[in-house]
């Protein structure tokens, strides 16, 4: 079972509409971070939450982490088609080893049309 | 160079080989972190290197991948008799520390053929 759920999968909108993409868990995370990643490159951060209930805007994307510090939302206002990439949730927490480790959903692929 | 450097950025390989790919972190990063994507998927957390504490080693996915860092800097991820299924962009990552943002570098595409 996957520990971050990603949705949706797949995403292909117009220049200009609005969208959301979730990252949902049944686990707490001490803070849950998004990445987005080009092909042929590695992920980059753009932002990380710590507080449940936290909301942080980043120019047209907007990010919430859930009061309970189990998810996120990531939405894009009038989508550019630069925002085109690829979308990864990822959460901090202690693993069994005792380890705070990474861990990341499998993404969400946006491909926005002009 | 700034960034985290990998090497080789593309490896094609017979079954049954073993290869390595090398990661040079950001200078001072003490956090390295191995991650492994297939296409179109999530990254595979395979194992974290926190200064000198023993290395997290729970994502490693059989006893034929291994990793090492020496000096605290370079690490060096080591895949002995290659299988079709370690087809992947192996990524390397480093972070100034724990729960921090991590810098990636571009991965290195092994195909096993």
């Amino acid at each position: 079972t996957q520990l971050l759920e990603q949705s949706p999968q797949f995403l292909s909108i117009q220049e200009g509409e609005n969208l959301t993409v979730y990252c949902n868990s049944s686990s707490v995370f001490s803070s849950l971070q998004w990445y987005r990643q080009e092909p042929g490159e590695g992920p980059v951060l753009l932002v990380t939450v710590v507080t449940g209930g936290e909301v942080k805007k980043l120019k047209r994307l907007t990010f919430q982490f859930g009061d309970a510090r189990k998810d996120s939302s990531l939405h894009i206002t009038a989508a550019q088609p630069g925002d085109t990439g690829l979308y990864l949730c990822a959460g901090y927490r202690l693993s069994g080893a005792g380890s705070y480790q990474l861990t990341f959903g499998k993404g969400t692929k946006l491909s926005v049309i002009p | 160079g700034a960034g985290v450097s990998q090497s080789p950025s593309n490896k094609v390989t017979e079954k049954g080989k073993d290869v390595e790919l090398r990661c040079d972190p950001i200078s001072g990063h003490t956090a390295l972190y191995w991650y492994r994507q297939s296409l179109g998927q999530g990254l595979e957390f395979l194992i974290y290197f926190q200064g000198n504490s023993a290395p997290d080693k729970s994502g490693l996915p059989s006893d034929r991948f291994s990793a090492e860092r020496t000096g605290g800097s370079v690490s060096t991820l080591t895949i002995q008799r290659t299988q079709q299924e370690d087809s992947a962009v192996y990524l390397c990552a480093s972070s100034l520390g724990l729960a921090r943002e991590l810098f990636f570098g571009e991965g290195s595409r092994l195909t096993v053929l």
